[in-house]
């Protein structure tokens, strides 16, 4: 079973600081996604990825296969950016689960 | 865009009743997914279903059961409600293949009493 963990669990920023998220996995994996949680709301996928980087406006998300890990960044951060992220990997053939990660809170204050 | 659509914001049941969380996905996909969120344990995957009356056991089935029987819609289904399985639940579709991106609905808040 994959063990998925992220850190850190909490982040506290200043609006327009740059923000890092660590995700790691222990065992091999066929795709990572990251998700984003606001509070009382429903969760929207962000990126999966596989392998590299991927970039949407001000998120960018990277893969390290051979080290089992990703990260996920957030440049120019805003207090709207103040969401849980979620990590979470997807073993290799045709396993449709997921194994998530427990989520990192992250405040952007104004 | 893709909508999935849980038909409870939030739910309050009495022990021992039979409850019914609907979820319905307008985009055709093949996969659906049921998954309950708790402080401290993350996301956890009931059942899932990648075709219509096809279904696999997750991670954390007891106590649960599901129906697919239209592709469009996927029930979990909580035979005897107890106050461990007060929860958020979240349901979730995707298109056939298993590296597609996942849909998730709003999520129902279930308080057992």
């Amino acid at each position: 079973k994959n063990e998925v963990e992220q850190s850190p669990q909490n982040l506290t920023a200043q609006e327009g600081e740059f923000i890092t998220i660590n995700c790691s996995y222990s065992v091999g994996i066929s795709a990572l996604h990251w998700l984003q949680q606001h509070p009382g709301g429903g969760i929207v996928s962000l990126f999966m990825l596989s392998s590299g980087k991927k970039k949407h406006g001000r998120l960018i998300a990277t893969i390290n296969i051979q080290e089992k890990h990703s990260s996920l960044h957030i440049t120019a951060s805003h207090p709207r950016d103040s969401a849980v992220y979620i990590c979470a990997v997807r073993g290799g053939g045709s396993n449709y689960k997921l194994t998530f990660g427990k989520g990192t809170l992250l405040t952007v204050n104004p | 865009d893709v909508k999935v659509t849980q038909s409870s914001r939030y739910l309050v049941k009495r022990t021992g009743e039979k409850v019914f969380l609907e979820c319905v996905q307008d985009m055709d996909h093949e996969n659906m997914f049921w998954y309950r969120q708790d402080p401290g344990l993350g996301l956890r995957l009931i059942y899932f279903s990648y075709d219509v009356k096809m279904k696999e056991k997750g991670d954390i089935p007891e106590g649960y059961s599901v129906s697919r029987e239209k592709k469009e819609r996927f029930s979990l289904i909580l035979e005897s409600a107890s106050t461990n399985q007060t929860s958020m639940y979240l349901c979730a579709s995707s298109p056939g293949g298993s590296n597609s991106p996942l849909h998730f609905g709003n999520g129902t808040r279930l308080t057992v009493t």
